[in-house]
């Protein structure tokens, strides 16, 4: 079974200092890694996501996401946070196989950028 | 364009009662997915459908079900509502049948409580 931690519920970051939002995974083959983003009232929005290639991979609104293999790790970053970053952040997980494969969240991640 | 729309924005109901969710993918998509969040985690998987079929269903009870319309559009029926059932019903739309890989566009969602 596949699965996603994100071990902190909440994040504090203060305006204009880089942020890491923390994602670890467990799969078997080779992983597929998401970022969505939640604001209030609204789905989850596609920031970014890893299938193969270069570790670091570069996504929407600046942020960017580093894939650690021997960690198994997919940690979100951006260099600088904004207030309007504040929102609810989910990793996810997949893995290719036969047939068609579903894709697992995390609990999310809340991020509070203080001005 | 017009992204995922989703119908009803909120819906309450009594245990017991039956339920019908409603949501439109994004024009030329043919896979529509269907998610539970509960207050405070992350969505959970309920069912995938492609070109009209079924292609993955997550560990829901029978009382969830789903269809596919010619048009690509979807509902989520739930007969025998429980209290527990009280969640944010997510559809989300992809161009491709294979969730491993593609990115999710998501509605707004449904908040369904049950009183």
């Amino acid at each position: 079974a596949q699965s996603v931690a994100q071990p902190e519920d909440q994040v504090n970051v203060a305006e204009g200092n880089p942020l890491t939002v923390k994602c670890t995974y467990s799969v078997s083959g080779n992983p597929y890694l998401f970022w969505y983003v939640q604001y209030p009232n609204r789905g989850l929005q596609f920031l970014l996501k890893y299938i193969t290639g270069d570790n670091l991979v570069k996504g929407s609104y600046g942020f960017e996401a580093e894939f650690n293999k021997s960690q198994t790790s997919f940690h979100l970053k951006k260099p600088s946070a904004l207030v309007s970053d504040s929102a609810l952040y989910f990793c996810a997980v997949s893995s290719q196989g036969g047939g068609y494969q579903k894709v697992t969240f995390g609990t999310g991640t809340k991020l509070q950028v203080i001005p | 364009d017009a992204g995922v729309t989703q119908s009803p924005t909120h819906l309450i109901k009594t245990r017991g009662q039956h339920v019908t969710l409603r949501c439109s993918p994004i024009s030329g998509h043919k896979s529509v997915s269907w998610y539970q969040q509960v207050l405070g985690q992350g969505p959970q998987f309920i069912f995938q459908y492609y070109e009209k079929e079924e292609r993955g269903r997550g560990n829901f009870p029978d009382r969830f079900s789903a269809r596919q319309f010619p048009n690509y559009s979807s509902e989520l029926n739930v007969n025998a509502l429980l209290l527990g059932d009280s969640a944010l019903y997510l559809c989300a739309s992809s161009s491709q049948g294979g969730l491993a890989k593609n990115i999710q566009y998501f509605g707004a969602g449904t908040r369904l409580s049950v009183l």
